[in-house]
């Protein structure tokens, strides 16, 4: 399974655009990049998902490089309600891949939104 | 939809007690997974299932039990447990399309083992 590495905190202030950077060197051809997020009390909510270029939904932008080694997930004009853990998640379930791989989930990286 | 349900939401076992922690869900989706959260950490999975009649083990499935006996149910049996296994567990379930899609989330169980 791909290992993620994504930074442990940031802060960032209202209606400033943030980028989460997600590092998976070992990426494998058959893996997708998945972003969830998560509030206190709560399970995680997925955010979006790709797996090459740049996806693009209501909430938020993934950009993935052509070597697919990093991602970084974008919100735009953040506000105190983004406030949560953002997770990077990258994996297999394909039933093609020899076996069904639901990755682990990191320690994620702490979002504080500041007024 | 309710979504994913998990029952109950909180729980106080004593050291070697047993219970069970059902999952329900109400979207016909085929995988059905149960992870648990540490503080300060992220989620770990203990089992998971893809399909009915199926479960698998995960990153950390010792002490633990699970059965799906029917689509929408995946149930997770602590037969003795330990300290250890207080966490938060959360399940979640996900529909096959060949390719990884989005995963809904029950709110979580807290289990305190004393």
């Amino acid at each position: 399974l791909a290992k993620t590495t994504q930074p442990i905190s940031m802060d960032s202030y209202e209606g400033q655009e943030v980028n989460i950077t997600c590092s998976h060197n070992n990426i494998a051809t058959n893996d997708y990049i998945t972003w969830y997020q998560q509030f206190p009390s709560q399970g995680p909510r997925f955010i979006i998902q790709g797996y090459k270029t740049k996806v693009t939904n209501e909430v938020a932008s993934l950009f993935i490089p052509a070597d697919r080694k990093s991602s970084t997930l974008s919100l735009p004009r953040v506000s105190l309600s983004d406030t949560a853990v953002y997770y990077c998640l990258v994996g297999d379930i394909t039933p093609n891949s020899g076996g069904y791989q639901k990755v682990t989930f990191g320690t994620g990286t702490k979002l504080q939104v500041i007024p | 939809n309710a979504g994913v349900t998990q029952t109950p939401k909180f729980r106080v076992l004593k050291t070697g007690q047993s219970m069970t922690l059902l999952c329900a869900q109400d979207m016909n989706h085929e995988y059905m997974y149960w992870y648990r959260q540490d503080p300060g950490m992220g989620l770990r999975l203990i089992h998971y299932s893809v399909g009915e009649g199926t479960t698998a083990k995960g990153e950390v499935p010792d002490g633990y039990n699970v059965s799906r006996l029917k689509k929408q149910n995946f149930l997770l049996g602590l037969e003795s447990a330990a300290p250890s296994q207080t966490s938060v567990y959360f399940c979640a379930s996900e529909k096959s399309t060949g390719i990884p899609t989005e995963a809904f989330f029950g709110q979580g169980t807290r289990l305190t083992v004393v």
